[in-house]
């Protein structure tokens, strides 16, 4: 069966410009998670979701960071008004159920920002 | 607080040595999960392995062992006979089932190098 796919798979903005990633979780699968991955770094959890909400926030790095989740399917993670710091790979994942269950990641989006 | 150590940030071997890779764990819950990924060179984290508080049981996969003890909160990852497909980032990652339920916390990572 498919995987969590994930586009693009690059993305190269300026800085200032805001971008979209997406995230597109295993069929049937309700919980789906954001990291982030610096380069040489571990992973940086950002939010997740069970269904289409999003209990908890508390990794988004700032409130230029948003992300949404419609259908109980497809994710959007947005960063506005991006920054250099902001240049990492963002990984996204998906769970049966829940963080006690496996998860399945997808192959990240690239993101640098010059 | 929920926390991962992995205290090795790279380790190097010659093909066929066998390698332990360490992880220790913080956690007040008394229900949680314990998992380890590999992340090859190419980029995408691949499931290992999941493991439940109340398994303690150790577990043999062809080459791969993990030695789960709560006495030391550690779970540890042993290739035996490496080999260079077995270079990649490994990380251990903990889900407390209660206090932050829905988050993971993943390690830092070792990397690991087999050596031909």
């Amino acid at each position: 069966g498919a995987g969590v796919s994930q586009s693009p798979s690059n993305k190269v903005t300026e800085k200032g410009k805001d971008v979209e990633l997406r995230c597109d979780p295993i069929s049937g699968h309700t919980a789906l998670y954001w990291y982030r991955q610096s380069l040489g770094q571990g992973l940086e959890f950002l939010i997740y979701f069970q269904g289409n909400s999003a209990p908890d926030k508390s990794g988004l790095p700032s409130d230029r960071f948003s992300a949404e989740r419609t259908g109980g399917s497809v994710s959007t993670l947005t960063i506005q008004r991006t920054q250099q710091e902001d240049s990492a790979v963002y990984l996204c994942a998906s769970s049966l159920t829940g963080s006690r269950d496996t998860q399945y990641f997808g192959p990240g989006t690239r993101l640098t920002v010059l | 607080a929920q926390k991962v150590t992995q205290a090795q940030t790279e380790i190097s071997v010659v093909e066929k040595e066998d390698v332990t890779l360490d992880c220790v764990y913080e956690t007040r819950d008394t229900t949680y999960y314990l998992f380890w990924y590999k992340q090859p060179p190419s980029g995408e984290l691949v499931f290992l392995i999941r493991r439940n508080s109340f398994d303690e049981q150790n577990e043999i996969s062809g080459r791969y062992s993990w030695n789960f003890q709560k006495s030391t909160s550690s779970f540890n990852f042993t290739i035996t006979a490496s080999q260079v497909v077995d270079s990649a980032v490994y990380f251990c990652a903990l889900s407390e089932a209660w206090t932050n339920a829905g988050k993971s916390t993943f390690g830092d990572g070792t990397t690991l190098t087999v050596k031909p």
